[in-house]
């Protein structure tokens, strides 16, 4: 089984500063593909960005970048700009690349966006 | 753009009840998942479904639990016998042709078992 770990329950963070997430994962796989969801208030889960595997390169999408390191099976997660909109918890989440394409999911970080 | 709906968004019900929460995914995706949320504490996954059939399921999801897509659009969670353990935010996520692919969240059913 995977093993997604987020070691940083909360996190405050000025408005217009970065922010740094940490993930790490447990996994035999070498194949698989990684995610950030944003949880706000309302509790929906939406898709902040997603990394495959094979691709050496850093996913980024606007303000939101990842820095993934394989060998140490690290997947941080970097909001830049940040915005008081921007105020949820953050989940790690880990799928296979075959076999079962369940999401598993890290305990979350809150992150608060100071005015 | 497309998205995920679940309903009710909110459901109260009494111990031992049975409950079905709904759940009509994007409109061409293949693949469908159940996950739950306890107050607190992180997503778990319960139950994927493919090809009108259950392709994996947790721990969790046990003899109480059912899914079914009733008509090609609704895809449902059943709860038989509820128990206050039960109480959760209940997620539907649908992904597209290849399981691969991002999984899209609904809003979510706040389920209270009193």
């Amino acid at each position: 089984a995977q093993t997604v770990t987020q070691s940083q329950p909360e996190m405050s963070v000025q408005e217009a500063e970065t922010v740094t997430l940490s993930c790490t994962y447990d996994t035999s796989e070498n194949n698989y593909y990684l995610f950030w969801y944003k949880q706000p208030p309302s509790r929906q889960m939406i898709l902040v960005i997603r990394q495959e595997a094979y691709k050496q390169q850093n996913a980024t999408e606007n303000r939101f970048s990842v820095n993934f390191q394989k060998a140490a099976k690290s997947f941080s997660l970097k909001i830049s700009d940040s915005q008081l909109g921007d105020t949820a918890m953050y989940f790690c989440a880990f799928m296979k690349h075959v076999g079962d394409y369940k999401l598993s999911f890290g305990a979350g970080t809150t992150v608060t966006v100071r005015a | 753009e497309p998205e995920v709906t679940q309903t009710p968004s909110h459901q109260v019900t009494q111990m031992g009840q049975e409950v079905i929460l709904r759940c009509v995914p994007i409109s061409n995706h293949l693949y469908f998942y159940w996950y739950r949320q306890i107050l607190g504490q992180k997503v778990e996954f319960l139950v994927s479904f493919y090809n009108n059939e259950i392709s994996e399921k947790s721990e969790i999801f046990d003899d109480q639990f059912s899914v079914e897509r009733p008509d090609g659009s609704n895809f449902t969670l059943k709860i038989r016998s509820t128990k206050l353990e039960d109480s959760a935010m209940y997620f539907c996520a649908s992904c597209c042709i290849q399981a691969q692919e991002t999984q899209y969240f609904g809003p979510g059913t706040r389920l209270l078992v009193l």
